[in-house]
């Protein structure tokens, strides 16, 4: 299976421990985008990667949360001092120019 | 800025019975629109995208959608509903140019009865 994949699929942590999720996009795919789904709403946009370069990162991303790409391949999202309110579906996508992004399965946070 | 409107939080057919969700767009340019359905717990797939020429796209599972400048809607439809199409379904926009990150809708969940 060459789709995009994001590890771990499922995490609970408590309040205020720093939490770090990856995704590894389809292979040659050199865009890379980050989303967060919270209950009952559709994906909002986190930030977003070309091969390593952060280009774009959404007001949501508070300086609690960073992402790297750091050779152009996979990704990480770290959430440092977790509040409840981080409790999301985060959600992972790549493309490569084609402008139809491939979503991962997503990591379901809960912070307890 | 670009939003996406999916006025049906909640829809319920017969199995057999045809669908149409809706979707309305705001940008001010031509839009790239897709529909993605999410199943319980999993990530999105994509169903069909229209970036342009024929305003009438086919997707997958038999899914098709009609792509209406002047109504400013990208609906989805579907002729007869099958119980595996139970889900929740997302309208997104993509900017015209360049990188595109999505703007979603809100989704609209389909249950289907027997």
């Amino acid at each position: 299976d060459t789709g995009v994949s994001q590890d771990p699929r499922h995490k609970i942590t408590k309040r205020g421990q720093n939490v770090t999720f990856r995704c590894d996009p389809i292979s040659e795919h050199n865009r890379l985008y980050w989303y967060r789904q919270t209950l009952g709403q559709g994906p909002e946009f986190l930030t977003y990667f070309q091969n390593e370069a952060q280009l774009e990162k959404s007001r949501l991303l508070s300086d609690r949360f960073s992402a790297e790409r750091p050779k152009g391949s996979f990704s990480t999202l770290e959430i440092q001092r977790t509040e409840q309110g981080d409790s999301a579906m985060y959600l992972c996508a790549s493309d490569t120019g084609s402008d139809t992004q491939y979503f991962g399965p997503g990591t379901r946070l809960t912070v307890l | 800025a670009q939003s996406v409107t999916q006025p049906d939080i909640h829809i319920t057919v017969s199995e057999g019975a045809s669908l149409e969700l809706r979707c309305n767009y705001s940008y001010g340019a031509t839009p790239y629109l897709f529909w993605y359905v999410q199943s319980p717990g999993q990530g999105l797939q994509l169903l069909l995208k229209y970036f342009s020429g024929d305003t009438l796209v086919q997707g997958i599972k038999g899914f098709e959608a009609e792509f209406k400048r002047s109504q400013s809607s990208f609906n989805l439809r579907k002729p007869s509903v099958h119980w595996s199409d139970a889900a929740e379904y997302f309208c997104a926009v993509g900017v015209e140019s360049g990188y595109s990150t999505l703007t979603f809708g809100k989704g609209t969940m389909l249950l289907v009865s027997p």
